[in-house]
């Protein structure tokens, strides 16, 4: 069946770069994402990544995508103390529609001045 | 236009109890969703509606659930004879397809945290 797993925490300092792992078993996953939760917030999308691309890049944050591997990763440099968050990645396999994503428990990122 | 809204913010329930919530989407948006997200785990998809119509149910959503979206803006989620099982945070999320079929980000409200005593 449909499964994504993530390693449960991260702690790191500020200032340095975070790097959140992520395993899908979907072959078929056309999309991946990470997602931002804060506490008592709702599910903030920060990036996703088709599955024809290995790389992205947005400001701070780099996604990486073995697809024979079924990696994913997020790689957050200069890390701030507001990065502090559950990080979750997903996946889709209904085109872009984000009709129904599987999502994994989630990466806390713990980020110490 | 504030976002998603989801009423109430938290219910507390008796076992046995029926509860619904109520999601408003994003004003524009034709697409809503249900998730549920419990302690410790990440969301699990309930039910996806496209306008009015509701296009794909997960096998979690037992017959003891159910969501509507009559007129195609916001959507109830009623659950019949709640269990303390039930006791979880129930997420509505909203998007468009207009921007076409890909990368059509959804955006989350900040959720119902429900618990059955």
């Amino acid at each position: 069946g449909e499964d994504v797993e993530q390693s449960l925490f991260l702690s790191v300092r500020e200032g340095d770069s975070s790097v959140i792992n992520c395993t899908y078993t979907d072959s078929s996953s056309t999309y991946l994402y990470w997602y931002k939760q804060e506490p008592g917030a709702g599910l903030q999308l920060l990036t996703y990544i088709f599955s024809n691309m290995d790389m992205k890049q947005d400001q701070r944050l780099t996604v990486l995508l073995n697809k024979k591997d079924k990696h994913l990763s997020l790689r957050i440099a200069d890390t701030q103390t507001g990065d502090s968050a559950i990080y979750f990645c997903a996946e889709s396999t209904h085109g872009g529609s984000q009709g129904n994503l599987i999502f994994g428990k989630g990466t806390k990122l713990s980020v110490k001045p | 236009d504030t976002g998603v809204s989801q009423n109430p913010r938290h219910k507390i329930t008796k076992r046995g109890q029926n509860v619904t919530f109520r999601c408003d989407p994003i004003s524009e948006h034709n697409r809503l969703y249900w998730y549920r997200q419990t302690l410790g785990q990440g969301p699990e998809f309930l039910t996806y509606f496209q306008n009015e119509a509701q296009l794909e149910k997960s096998r979690l959503l037992s017959d003891r659930f159910s969501a509507e979206r009559p007129k195609g803006s916001f959507s109830t989620l009623e659950i019949q004879r709640t269990e303390q099982g039930d006791s979880a945070m129930y997420l509505c999320a909203s998007s468009s397809s207009d921007r076409g079929s890909w990368g059509t980000e959804a955006f989350f409200g900040q959720g119902t945290r429900l618990t059955v005593v």
